[in-house]
């Protein structure tokens, strides 16, 4: 059980495009999702707190009009890379908590986004 | 604020036992986490403890003490594939409980 999944693993895109990514957890209803971001041998670093029906919350740093999140049900979570640029290329992984459970995230298998 | 706090890397040989060690400064604890991440992968669940004292799970233990902000990863009969980087994380208490990671122990296990 606990398996959260996140489409694309693998995306390319032009500088000036935006970039969906989407967070699911498949066997278990998640009020809360969360999005981190991870750069080459770091650890992650924390970007939103994603809550279903309504706004997101965003770490301080992370520009929530760049990075926008979607959590419409209790099971999808989606994050949009607006006007990608180069340096947004990194590993995103998302992860999600059961609404009714252990105080355990489950992570998605990630999303490599290169910005050409 | 908060600071977790762990080695950067590890060796360690195959068949053998290897601690990895976690300090945490941090308000409002709830719990700390181990996760076990292969290079471009998720970090996948290994532990979680929230009380003080020692959780075995297989080949895996953690430990911890909230008095001293401090908490281990135990790793039994190391295996090749145990090879990974090991996520200490902490969770603060509130409406989210959301995770604080460590920058990971790059463990290297060697025949």
């Amino acid at each position: 059980g606990a398996v959260v999944s996140q489409h694309p693993s693998w995306v390319i895109c032009k500088s000036g495009t935006s970039v969906k990514i989407e967070c699911r957890s498949l066997d278990f209803q998640a009020t809360t999702m969360f999005w981190y971001r991870q750069f080459p041998k770091q650890s992650l670093m924390l970007m939103a707190t994603s809550n279903e029906g309504s706004k997101a919350t965003y770490e301080q740093g992370v520009e929530k009009d760049k990075f926008l999140i979607n959590h419409a049900s209790l099971t999808l979570s989606t994050l949009t890379v607006t006007s990608a640029h180069p340096e947004d290329s990194s590993f995103y992984i998302c992860s999600a908590r059961e609404t009714s459970g252990t105080n355990i995230q489950y992570f998605g298998a990630g999303t490599r986004l290169s910005v050409l | 604020g908060q600071n977790i706090d762990q080695p950067t890397e590890m060796t360690a040989t195959e068949g053998a036992i290897v601690q990895i060690n976690c300090t945490y400064q941090t308000s409002g604890f709830n719990g700390l986490f181990w996760y076990q991440q292969h290079a471009g992968e998720a970090p996948t669940f290994l532990s979680y403890n929230v009380l003080d004292g020692l959780e075995e799970k297989g080949r895996f233990s953690s430990f911890l003490s909230r008095s001293k902000g401090y908490s281990y990863l135990l790793l039994k009969e190391l295996q090749m594939k145990d090879s990974a980087s090991y996520l200490c994380a902490v969770s603060r208490s509130g409406a989210t409980n959301k995770l604080i990671f460590g920058t990971g122990t790059l463990l290297a296990v060697q025949p």
